[in-house]
């Protein structure tokens, strides 16, 4: 198995300019997860899915960030427009149905750069 | 609420010699607590996890942890330290009400010397 495929895998980009990151979840996972991690706030979650279904989005910090998963092998996350304090790097998880099995597995992660 | 304390920020060992990585948790109930790694510039990996059932749980490369109750603290272990252990890693609780959310502790860099 491939693993979670994010991409890209560094990203720079100017402020205001629109940044879509995509993550391949690994075969028959059906929840999926957008993490940020960042040195000041640690690893944060943004927003999970579980069969396509946008379950929590609590996380995500402000109406510039938007998450979608259209299918059980996409998911894409959009920051429009971006600002220099978006910069981390994100992560995409998934995992095998539901109920805190804890086990996440983790794509390698996209470096986000906002100048 | 649910939350983990990972005591130390830093860790450094000399090749050969043991690892001691501390984490406290705080849970209204029985918790789930992980334990993941992150090697640099990778994604995070799984460890160990506990789910009420033995309280020493061993996992990959060599670590274990062990469920204290009474002390609420899930610390990691590992006999002898190599160099490529040298990596982040995290103390995790699963959320109370939607044990889908992982809560994550602050991360432990652990340095490992020669």
């Amino acid at each position: 198995d491939a693993g979670v495929i994010q991409s890209p895998r560094h990203e720079v980009t100017e402020m205001g300019q629109e940044v879509t990151l995509r993550c391949k979840p690994i075969s028959g996972h059906n929840s999926l997860f957008w993490y940020r991690q960042t040195m000041m706030r640690g690893l944060e979650l943004l927003i999970y899915f579980n069969n396509n279904v946008p379950i929590d989005d609590s996380g995500m910090p402000e109406d510039r960030f938007s998450a979608k998963m259209p299918n059980a092998s996409f998911s894409t996350l959009k920051i429009q427009p971006s600002e220099p304090r978006d910069s981390a790097v994100y992560f995409c998880a998934t995992s095998v149905g539901t109920g805190g099995t804890g086990e996440l597995f983790f794509g390698e992660g996209s470096r986000l750069t906002v100048l | 609420a649910q939350s983990v304390t990972q005591l130390d920020s830093h860790v450094s060992v000399s090749e050969g010699t043991p690892v001691l990585l501390r984490c406290n948790y705080s849970s209204s109930y029985s918790p789930s607590l992980f334990w993941y790694v992150q090697h640099p510039n990778k994604g995070l990996q799984l460890l160990l996890k506990y789910t009420s059932a033995a309280t020493l749980v061993k996992g990959i490369n060599g670590f274990e942890a062990e469920f204290k109750k009474s002390e609420t603290s899930f610390h990691l272990t590992k006999p002898s330290a190599h160099m490529s252990d040298a990596a982040e890693y995290f103390c995790v609780v699963s959320g109370s009400y939607n044990t889908d959310k992982l809560i994550f502790g602050t991360g432990t860099r652990l340095q490992v010397f020669p």
